[in-house]
């Protein structure tokens, strides 16, 4: 099946150093959710992509659609310890009737 | 205010026990999904429902079962044929198809005693 692979893992940062994180697949994507699980919560809609190259700022994240279509980019500005928890993206691909969800971006931020 | 509820917020289950999770929404959303969260893991999909009355199985839906009565809501119940029922339990919504953008509930922690 459809695998949304996310990179890095996990991370660990000092406070106040940007982060970025990607997330690719091996099918054509229409859109690009990124959403964010804070520990012992659902996981929250961060931004939604909608074509090819677009680049979306929602606060201090941004997230870009890629231009292949299989991958996306979410960078995080000037973290603070509120930024910790999972980042996942996820998509319908470009055919099918499904949904899919990447394997997950661990963030720690040290204060 | 339009949300995705989940109660409780941990359930404790005794073996051989079967425990019934609720989720219920208010967006008006045609779809339901449950999913399954271990440590450290990404989000397995265990049943899903796009219509009332109808559902599909997910990646792991052995030991689990669900009903769709009613557009707002989809239980989830946890069969004492689950070998490792301790996760967390996550339900979501969307609009239409299972194409459609996904919204979460806050999730549910059961533990096995």
């Amino acid at each position: 099946g459809q695998q949304l692979n996310q990179s890095p893992q996990s991370m660990f940062i000092q406070e106040g150093e940007d982060v970025s994180m990607n997330c690719t697949s091996s099918s054509i994507f229409n859109t690009w959710l990124w959403y964010k699980q804070d520990p012992g919560e659902g996981p929250v809609l961060l931004i939604a992509l909608y074509k090819a190259g677009e680049l979306t700022s929602n606060g201090r994240l941004t997230a870009q659609f890629g231009i292949t279509r299989k991958d996306s980019f979410l960078n995080i500005s000037a973290s603070i310890p509120s930024d910790v928890g999972i980042y996942f993206c996820a998509g319908p691909p470009n055919t099918g009737n499904q949904f899919y969800f990447g394997t997950g971006t661990s963030l720690t931020v040290i204060p | 205010d339009g949300g995705i509820t989940q109660s409780p917020k941990y359930l404790f289950r005794k073996e051989g026990q079967n425990v019934t999770l609720s989720c219920e929404q208010n967006l008006n959303h045609d779809a339901m999904y449950w999913y399954r969260q271990d440590p450290g893991q990404g989000l397995r999909l265990i049943y899903y429902s796009q219509i009332v009355n109808d559902f599909q199985k997910g990646d792991i839906a052995e030991g689990y079962s669900v009903s769709r009565e009613k557009k707002e809501s989809f239980p989830l119940t946890v069969t004492s044929a689950q070998k490792n029922p301790t996760a967390f339990y996550l339900c979501a919504s969307s609009m239409g198809r299972a194409r459609e953008t996904q919204y979460f509930g806050p999730g549910t922690r059961l533990l096995v005693l």
